[in-house]
């Protein structure tokens, strides 16, 4: 049982390159997020999907997009890295977040990425 | 909007001593609260949450939270502290009915001395 895993755990990338950090989780959960974890900042959001084909911006999204063409795929790519986007980033997923319910958030190990 | 703070980034306790780490919120309607804990190198875990009913709530590890609407708090506790809990510890709240964003506070780094 995987449950949600996230690729790579370690990057090292350059100024203005590409990169793109892979989420995949195996419950057929609905809903997945990508947060970036830094020093005073805590856990920040930087988007979410409630479902393949449906994102929305979190509280950071500029730098960065997202696709969801499967439920269970939430790539995060960071199209010309800049060095203030060194980070942890972690990816989750929740069986849903609507008005139903409030579902736990299950987090992947993280993405060390650091943009030199 | 929403909002959660953290007021201590780090709290000492010794072992086997109670610990108390304090959240407060701000939303707009009706609460759902969470805490979370990290270990070194790993992602977050849940621990509890609060959704309605009792104030009280009980999670993972022998840790409780207690809600309090009137000073929109949610501060997590352990009666008895041990050596591994030392960890960093997340509350988190979202606007019941709202918005599907859960929102994070900065976190608080529990040190439990031996």
């Amino acid at each position: 049982d995987a449950g949600i895993t996230q690729s790579p755990r370690y990057k090292i990338t350059e100024t203005g390159r590409q990169v793109t950090l892979m989420c995949h989780q195996t419950w057929s959960h609905s809903y997945m997020f990508w947060y970036r974890q830094d020093l005073g900042h805590g856990l920040r959001l930087i988007y979410y999907s409630a479902a393949a084909d449906i994102t929305d911006k979190g509280e950071v999204p500029d730098g960065y997009v997202v696709s969801r063409s499967k439920t269970e795929n939430f790539p995060l790519t960071l199209e010309s890295a800049t060095r203030s986007q060194t980070s942890v980033y972690f990816c989750a997923s929740s069986e849903s977040a609507g008005r139903r319910g409030a579902d736990t958030q299950y987090f992947g190990p993280g993405t060390r990425l650091t943009v030199l | 909007a929403q909002s959660v703070a953290q007021p201590e980034d780090q709290v000492n306790v010794a072992e086997g001593n109670p610990l108390t780490v304090k959240c407060t919120y701000s939303v707009s309607g009706n609460p759902y609260l969470f805490w979370y804990v990290q270990y070194p190198n790993r992602g977050l875990q849940f621990l509890l949450k609060y959704i309605t009913g009792d104030n009280l709530v009980k999670g993972s590890y022998g840790f409780e939270a207690e809600f309090n609407k009137s000073q929109t708090s949610f501060h997590l506790k352990k009666p008895s502290a041990l050596v591994s809990d030392s960890a960093l510890y997340f509350c988190a709240v979202r606007d019941r009915g709202r918005d599907d964003k859960i929102i994070f506070g900065k976190g608080t780094r529990l040190h439990i001395l031996p």
